[in-house]
């Protein structure tokens, strides 16, 4: 069964170091979301890509991070510097399209840890 | 105020009770998830849902537009259903934005 894949599962990284995540996308889908989610808390959405394009960022602190879907297939999220704050999990989900009909497939996540 | 919120934020029961998780709203929606999130972080979808109700198995999920509240139910738990189980919504009628609850963490206990 398709699946959505993130690397790595874990990492963890000192303050002010560079972290990246990887996503690979459910082949065919044309939407792609980044969502960070605090212990305890639901995910929040920080970027949303359709295709290569970027369609919401409004939730993602561009002082620091950044993502991109260069051919609008995988995906990488990028964190420079990393803060105490951002440890969390990074989900990355999938979905056909934009429709409202659609059901995001979510990703296993990549844990980040910051010392 | 958040605009999903989920109760309770945590539930234990024994196995085999009928468990029950409720999520109200406050903004208009396209659509509403229910989704199971287990230990080590992954996601899975169990429902989407614009009106009505909804089985799958021992699952079934409801939905009141006008009370703009839903209802996850489980029959027959089983100690494999411990989980943290999160309502996400579609607000409006454009774009694909999920806003999510924080999620209730159920322990079924054998």
């Amino acid at each position: 069964e398709a699946e959505v894949a993130q690397s790595p599962r874990y990492k963890i990284t000192e303050k002010s170091q560079a972290v990246a995540f990887w996503c690979d996308p459910i082949s065919g889908h044309a939407t792609l979301y980044w969502y960070r989610q605090i212990l305890g808390q639901g995910p929040e959405l920080l970027v949303q890509f359709q295709d290569e394009s970027v369609v919401d960022d409004s939730q993602l602190p561009k002082d620091r991070f950044s993502a991109e879907r260069l051919k609008g297939v995988d995906s990488t999220l990028k964190i420079q510097p990393a803060e105490l704050g951002d440890s969390a999990m990074y989900l990355c989900a999938s979905s056909p399209g934009l429709a409202v009909g659609q059901i995001q497939y979510f990703g296993a996540g990549t844990r980040l840890s910051v010392l | 105020k958040n605009e999903v919120e989920q109760s309770p934020q945590n539930l234990t029961a024994q196995e085999g009770e009928f468990i029950t998780i409720n999520c109200s709203y406050s903004v208009g929606i396209s659509a509403l998830h229910w989704l199971q999130q287990h230990p080590g972080g992954g996601i899975v979808s169990l429902f989407m849902l614009s009106s009505g109700k909804k089985k799958h198995g021992r699952l079934i999920a409801t939905i009141n537009i006008q009370e703009k509240h839903s209802s996850l139910h489980i029959t027959a738990s089983h100690p494999r259903d411990s989980a943290v189980y999160i309502c996400a919504v579609r607000e409006g009628t454009s774009g694909s934005r999920l806003t999510f609850g924080e999620g209730t963490q159920l322990t079924v206990n054998p």
